[in-house]
């Protein structure tokens, strides 16, 4: 129940072509729930995050589609660019009762952008 | 500024060491942590600390120690640690109760020899 399961396991799109990256999670006591983006050698960084009160969030080149009554949601990144090959991990948040955040992470996407 | 920073970048040690891993942050966070992660595999949490009381611990083998000292400063003490051990080390901090968004260092990469 505190899974969260991500596809595909990696992905190679085209310059200026669309990246789709998906998640399900099965408990909802989650209520927030981030993308973060990891280059090889250092720490994951937060790219874009959502609330489930929210269908859809736009930030950029970035977007998330969320469904709650599936538990699921995507990542769309647009007009995709080298420099976006890096490792995507979607996530999924819950406020502790006594403070902080516990956050499950997706398995992750290798994504590979082609020149 | 938005930084996490983690001392060593690297560390080497044998099964009977102990050793320490030092994460600061200077953003006012009151919500720090602890996550560790394999290779190609994503970071899995294990300790959540939250106005310098420690909030969870995800079943952590006491060979692993934390301690927040004040709210900028968050370790982690390793003693006798095993080979199965040897990881990258994240810390990440957070506001707290008002915001999930959590900024993670750059990590320690532990080797056990």
């Amino acid at each position: 129940q505190q899974q969260v399961k991500q596809s595909p396991q990696s992905l190679i799109v085209q310059k200026g072509g669309i990246s789709i990256i998906n998640c399900a999670y099965e408990n909802t006591a989650f209520d927030y729930f981030p993308w973060y983006q990891q280059f090889p050698g250092k720490g994951p960084a937060l790219l874009i995050a959502i609330r489930p009160d929210v269908s859809e969030k736009k930030e950029g080149r970035f977007t998330i589609s969320f469904n709650k009554s599936a538990k699921q949601f995507s990542l769309h990144i647009m007009d995709s660019q080298p420099g976006d090959s890096a490792t995507y991990f979607c996530a999924a948040s819950m406020l502790l009762r006594t403070g902080g955040f516990k956050t499950i992470f997706g398995a992750g996407t290798r994504l590979f952008v082609k020149a | 500024d938005t930084e996490v920073t983690q001392t060593p970048k690297h560390l080497v040690m044998g099964m009977t060491n102990k050793k320490s891993l030092k994460c600061e942050q200077h953003m006012g966070h009151r919500a720090m942590y602890w996550y560790k992660q394999k290779a190609k595999k994503p970071p899995e949490l294990m300790f959540v600390y939250s106005y310098e009381k420690l909030s969870i611990n995800e079943s952590v083998p006491s060979r692993f120690s934390p301690e927040c000292p004040n709210s900028s400063l968050l370790n982690l003490h390793l003693h006798a640690l095993q080979p199965e051990d040897s990881a990258l080390y994240l810390c990440a901090s957070s506001q707290g109760y008002r915001s999930g968004e959590q900024y993670f260092g750059p990590g320690t990469r532990l080797t056990v020899t």
